[in-house]
């Protein structure tokens, strides 16, 4: 099975700042990764897909890199919305499809 | 308007058996392939398995955890997913989603769970 490990688990930033976070794939898995929102009680939302392109409505502030086994989400310019849990998942070998444990971003 | 709507959590006794429901409307449900994620209290996202569309042979795949005991199913006819759970044990508490696998392709194709449900709880309990 393919393992997903995030960084930093957690992080405190205020509104304005740049916010970028890891993920790192146990084995390669070419650009088949993707990125979710999840605020507390609601269902995870698509942000990007094939590592780096950007869901239809999602804010352009969101961005994705990588390929392989080291990706990155960006936020330029951190919102009062944007505070939520992010989850990487890959899509590359399955089963079965897994997802990171997520980064929890919260208000500084 | 593209939607899922999950039914059929509840409160059950260890070793019991729960179905869970979904209802899509919105799109050409019969075009996707369809999964299910869960999601434990205070915990991250866990995968369940899914189901591939007619043009796959509507195939499953499960993860480990629930292989065995958990069934995915599909009717087109009635744009609905079904996760039938037997032998429920009290680590498989959590909120269940579906969600629809969107297929991108451009020079390949990637997949990516586009729309979820607003998701339903599940706790097995005695």
């Amino acid at each position: 099975d393919i393992q997903l490990t995030q960084s930093p688990s957690f992080l405190s930033a205020s509104v304005g700042d740049r916010v970028t976070i890891t993920c790192r794939a146990s084995q390669g898995i070419s650009s088949y990764l993707a990125w979710y929102q999840q605020k507390p009680g609601k269902a995870p939302k698509l942000l990007i897909y094939a590592a780096s392109t950007l869901q239809s409505g999602v804010p352009s502030r969101f961005s994705g890199s990588g390929s392989g086994t080291e990706f990155t989400l960006t936020i330029s310019s951190l919102q009062p919305e944007d505070f939520a849990t992010y989850y990487c998942q890959q899509l590359n070998s399955y089963p079965p499809i897994t997802f990171g444990p997520g980064t929890k971003v919260d208000i500084k | 308007e593209v939607q899922l709507v999950e039914s059929g959590g509840g409160l059950v006794q260890p070793g019991g058996s729960l179905r869970l429901s979904c209802a899509a409307s919105g799109f050409t449900f019969s075009d996707h392939y369809m999964d299910w994620v869960r999601q434990a209290p205070g915990k991250g996202l866990e995968w369940v398995g899914r189901t591939r569309n007619k043009a796959n042979s509507y195939t499953t795949e499960y993860a480990a955890s629930v292989k065995g005991r958990f069934t995915i199913s599909r009717d087109d006819s009635k744009n609905s997913l079904y996760l039938q759970m037997n032998s429920l044990k009290t680590e498989d508490t959590a909120v269940y989603y579906c969600a629809r696998e969107g297929a991108y392709c451009g020079g390949d194709c990637h997949d990516a769970f586009d729309i979820w449900g607003q998701g339903t709880m599940v706790t097995v309990s005695s």
